[in-house]
């Protein structure tokens, strides 16, 4: 079966650090990959995504995603955290546009001063 | 980016009774979603709608669990007779366009506290 694995359910990064948020995924075929991110008490919002147009993908509020099929990766970073980062993050494959979602198990990321 | 509210945000009910969950996005979507996430756990995907069909549907939606767009706006999931297990946060989602490709927009969810 399909899956998608984040490694590190916890991820806690100073203030103007590297933020590195792993995620693999189980497929020979390349997916259409999606990174969310989830605020407390928020619903899931689009972070970026990746459809085979470009294997480094630019989303939005300074992160960035880079596809790699030999590694089966899709790793998301943000060259320095921000307080306003702190929050769960989210990996996910759809196997066609528009397809059902599987979702990783979430990386809580925490933003220390 | 397409926006989709649920009502309502938190709902406590008794084993065994009906919920009915609803989703409206303010704008013509035809395509719905709906997952859900047990505190704690990953996001799980439940079902699909199309064109006023069931696309596609998980294990977890079993008989308890139907899905309808009554009215041609509002998108309902409805749970028939809810177990403990039910509780989760549930999130409906909608198809729509970012950067000319269909992407999945969801709403803020609804919290179901079932006792």
């Amino acid at each position: 079966a399909q899956s998608v694995t984040q490694l590190g359910s916890h991820v806690s990064v100073s203030e103007g650090a590297l933020v590195l948020l792993r995620c693999n995924y189980s497929s020979s075929v390349p997916p259409y990959l999606f990174w969310y991110v989830q605020y407390p008490n928020q619903g899931l919002q689009l972070l970026l995504k990746y459809t085979s147009a470009a294997t480094l993908v630019k989303g939005i509020n300074g992160f960035e995603a880079e596809f790699k099929k030999s590694e089966t990766s899709f790793h998301l970073t943000k060259p320095s955290a921000h307080m306003s980062d702190a929050a769960e993050y989210f990996c996910a494959v759809s196997y066609n546009q528009g397809g059902k979602l599987i979702f990783g198990q979430g990386t809580e990321l925490s933003v220390k001063p | 980016e397409p926006e989709v509210t649920q009502t309502p945000s938190h709902q406590v009910t008794q084993m065994g009774q009906e919920v009915i969950l609803r989703c409206v996005p303010i704008s013509n979507h035809l395509y719905f979603y709906w997952y859900r996430q047990i505190l704690g756990q990953k996001v799980e995907f439940l079902v699909s709608f199309y064109n006023n069909e069931i696309s596609e549907k998980s294990e977890i939606f079993d008989d308890q669990f139907s899905v309808e767009r009554p009215d041609g706006s509002n998108f309902t999931l409805k749970i028939r007779s809810t177990k403990l297990e039910d509780s989760a946060m549930y999130f409906c989602a909608i198809l729509g366009l970012a950067g000319g490709e269909e992407t999945q927009y969801f709403g803020p969810g609804t919290r179901l506290l079932v006792l």
